[in-house]
């Protein structure tokens, strides 16, 4: 099994559309990630979970929401998004969180287009 | 606020060196990591630096000096699968990870 997994790779939908974006990761990880990538910009970090807890508060619009089920999955549900939304969306794993030298591993996005 | 700086394209010939450097400000300092990432697909961790000096692994070494706020990643005998996105990225005192726009490095025969 490939380390990070993420499905759908491509999304398409249109403002008023409801969809999920879903992360699992296979190595054992305690600690999941979803970035938003935008073209020449820097990765923006959406949200964190700890041990299925969301302990980042970064400020993000509520119409993306992230459920974490367990400490292998991770959800993005979007709903009413805004052409601006569109981007690639990175889900990333690491053994722990708040430590120096934990490594991020990151699956290979969602190409989201919203139209 | 947090800033990292990365030049956001560099040209460099097959066989040959390059540098890319990243400079930072940030509110303190955990390490700073280097990824690449290929076109359409995940970033793929390179390199983790929080002490001074050069670490090597292979054709790719970094460097890190945390008095001026810098960094490069030096790559040898560049082959064209190295034509990819370097990233840097900073973990401040918040230990939250603060990531440059990245490099876009174009390998020529």
């Amino acid at each position: 099994e490939t380390g990070v997994t993420q499905t759908p790779r491509h999304l398409v939908m249109g403002m008023t559309n409801k969809k999920s974006l879903k992360c699992e990761q296979h190595l054992g990880h305690n600690a999941m990630y979803w970035y938003k990538q935008s073209a020449k910009k820097p990765l923006e970090l959406m949200f964190v979970y700890s041990l299925e807890e969301r302990v980042e508060n970064n400020s993000v619009p509520s119409r993306f929401s992230p459920e974490c089920p367990n400490s292998s999955h991770l959800f993005l549900h979007l709903h009413t998004l805004q052409p601006e939304d569109s981007a690639l969306y990175l889900c990333a794993s690491s053994q722990d969180w708040g430590q120096g030298s934990e490594t991020q591993y990151f699956g290979p996005g969602t190409r989201l287009l919203v139209l | 606020g947090q800033n990292i700086d990365q030049p956001t394209e560099m040209t460099a010939t097959e066989g040959a060196i390059v540098q890319i450097n990243c400079t930072y400000q940030t509110s303190g300092f955990n390490g700073l990591f280097w990824y690449q990432q290929h076109a359409g697909e995940a970033p793929t961790f390179l390199s983790y630096n929080v002490l001074d000096g050069l670490e090597e692994k292979g054709r790719f070494s970094s460097f890190l000096s945390r008095s001026k706020g810098y960094s490069y990643l030096l790559l040898k005998e560049l082959q064209m699968k190295d034509s990819a996105s370097y990233l840097c990225a900073v973990r401040d005192s918040n230990y939250q990870l603060i990531w440059g726009a990245g490099t876009k490095l174009i390998i020529k025969p």
